[in-house]
């Protein structure tokens, strides 16, 4: 089985901008929660998405949103870029998340904001 | 204070030592990670724990929670367990809370 995508890899915006990140699931899975990872404030819940619906909101502004498809495929939006916006963005993957679910970790997508 | 904290921040290890990494938390959990990340960015989860004991090839993850109180063991280390290790904590639905990370370095 092909694990966790995330495309792309690498970004680089200038502020004010806006920018999508796609994380393809493990195959059957239809849990995707979004993590943010910065050197000041370490690894951050951002969001999860079940059936195309957000069952989970971390402490992010408006600014950060995020939707999932009927394949279960997720994306998720930042707009009008801030430079603390650099960071890691990292996806998982679970069954049926919920709890108590292991997550599988895509390999992020390390976004700078100049 | 932190939901999760995470102790040591920085572990200096030689091959083949006994390693122990503490993780405490303050908040009721429905479960517990234990995740490994790799220079470059790359997580890969370890464990996932509601009690008990768990063991994979040298490394053993146990919970307390009574405590609230969770310790990964690596026996036999490697210079190839070099990475940072993490504890999270479940709370609501798939949400993690994380700890800020335990840095392993491991000597040949």
């Amino acid at each position: 089985k092909a694990g966790v995508t995330q495309t792309p890899r690498y970004l680089i915006k200038t502020r004010g901008q806006q920018v999508t990140l796609s994380c393809s699931p493990i195959s059957g899975h239809r849990s995707v929660s979004w993590y943010q990872q910065t050197p000041g404030q370490g690894l951050q819940f951002l969001f999860e998405y079940f059936s195309e619906t957000q069952r989970n909101k971390g402490n992010f502004p408006g600014r950060f949103s995020g939707r999932q498809f009927s394949n279960s495929r997720s994306e998720m939006n930042v707009s009008t870029l801030e430079l603390g916006d650099s960071a890691l963005y990292l996806c998982a993957s679970s069954l049926v998340g919920g709890g108590n679910n292991e997550q599988f970790f895509g390999p992020g997508t390390r976004l700078t904001v100049l | 204070k932190n939901e999760v904290e995470q102790s040591p921040q920085n572990l200096t290890a030689q091959e083949g030592e006994f390693i122990t990494i503490n993780c405490s938390y303050s908040v009721g959990i429905s479960a517990l990670h234990w995740l490994q990340q790799h220079p470059g960015g790359g997580i890969v989860s370890l464990f996932m724990l509601s009690s008990g004991k768990k063991k994979h090839g040298r490394l053993i993850a146990t919970i307390n929670i009574q405590e609230k109180h969770s310790s990964l063991h690596i026996t036999a280390s490697h210079p190839r367990d070099s990475a940072v290790y993490i504890c999270a904590i479940e709370t609501s639905g798939s949400r993690l809370t994380f700890g800020e990370g335990t840095q392993l370095t491991v000597n040949p």
